[in-house]
């Protein structure tokens, strides 16, 4: 079973503050990083798929950063917003081995952003 | 077009009781995916299928069954209900996951289905 960590497992700052949150995963047999937004009552929804090492993807004030020769991607929220509450996930897809051609999921990021 | 949907939405069951679960996609999707959430345990893959009539066991597939009879329709079935299969399950498709075939395309996921069992 493969290990995709994320850290912190929570975190609660305020309006206009700029955070970040990082998520590990093995550095052999990758193929690519998925970050999903997750709002409670409601399901996950993509942000990023990065595939290639030192990648960066932005959407809005949200970007993500890949370093796959060691295995970390950061998650940024510039300026964050009452509306970035949501609970942030990675997820792993392995190219290799007993796990090829799945998603292995973090247990998430909760971010609660105060007004 | 509604993309991944999951029925029901929420169902109660006595413990040894069986039931189905559908998800449904009409986003012409290869891949389909069951997966089961759990407090502090994140999204676990039950089972997957990677085309109609295709099926694979994911990280706990004990106690279900599935089966890709169709493209569009991905069933999940608990053939007898226990306690530790309180969850909420949610399904997800997507384009494919193969590397050259657009494993970089993203999953979308149903609205899940509250499942508990007594």
């Amino acid at each position: 079973i493969l290990n995709v960590e994320q850290s912190p497992q929570s975190l609660h700052v305020q309006e206009g503050d700029s955070t970040n949150f990082t998520c590990s995963f093995p550095s052999s047999n990758f193929y690519a990083l998925h970050w999903y937004r997750w709002e409670t009552a409601k399901s996950p929804e993509a942000l990023f798929v990065m595939t290639l090492n030192g990648d960066e993807k932005k959407k809005g004030r949200i970007s993500a950063t890949l370093n796959t020769k060691e295995g970390y991607s950061y998650l940024y929220i510039k300026g964050s917003q009452p509306e970035d509450s949501a609970t942030y996930l990675c997820a792993f897809f392995n190219a290799g081995g007993t796990s090829y051609g799945k998603l292995t999921f973090g247990q998430g990021t909760i971010l609660t952003v105060h007004p | 077009n509604a993309g991944v949907t999951q029925t029901p939405k929420f169902r109660v069951l006595k413990t040894g009781q069986s039931m189905t679960l559908l998800c449904a996609q009409d986003m012409n999707h290869e891949y389909m995916y069951w997966y089961r959430q759990d407090p502090g345990m994140g999204l676990r893959l039950i089972h997957y299928s990677v085309g109609e009539g295709t099926t694979a066991k994911g990280e706990v597939p004990d106690g279900y069954n599935v089966s890709r009879l169709k493209k569009q329709n991905f069933l999940l079935g608990l053939e007898s209900a226990a306690p530790s299969q309180t969850s909420v399950y949610f399904c997800a498709s997507s384009y494919s996951s193969q590397p050259g075939q657009g494993a970089g395309q993203p999953q979308h996921f149903g609205d899940g289905t509250r499942l508990s069992i007594l």
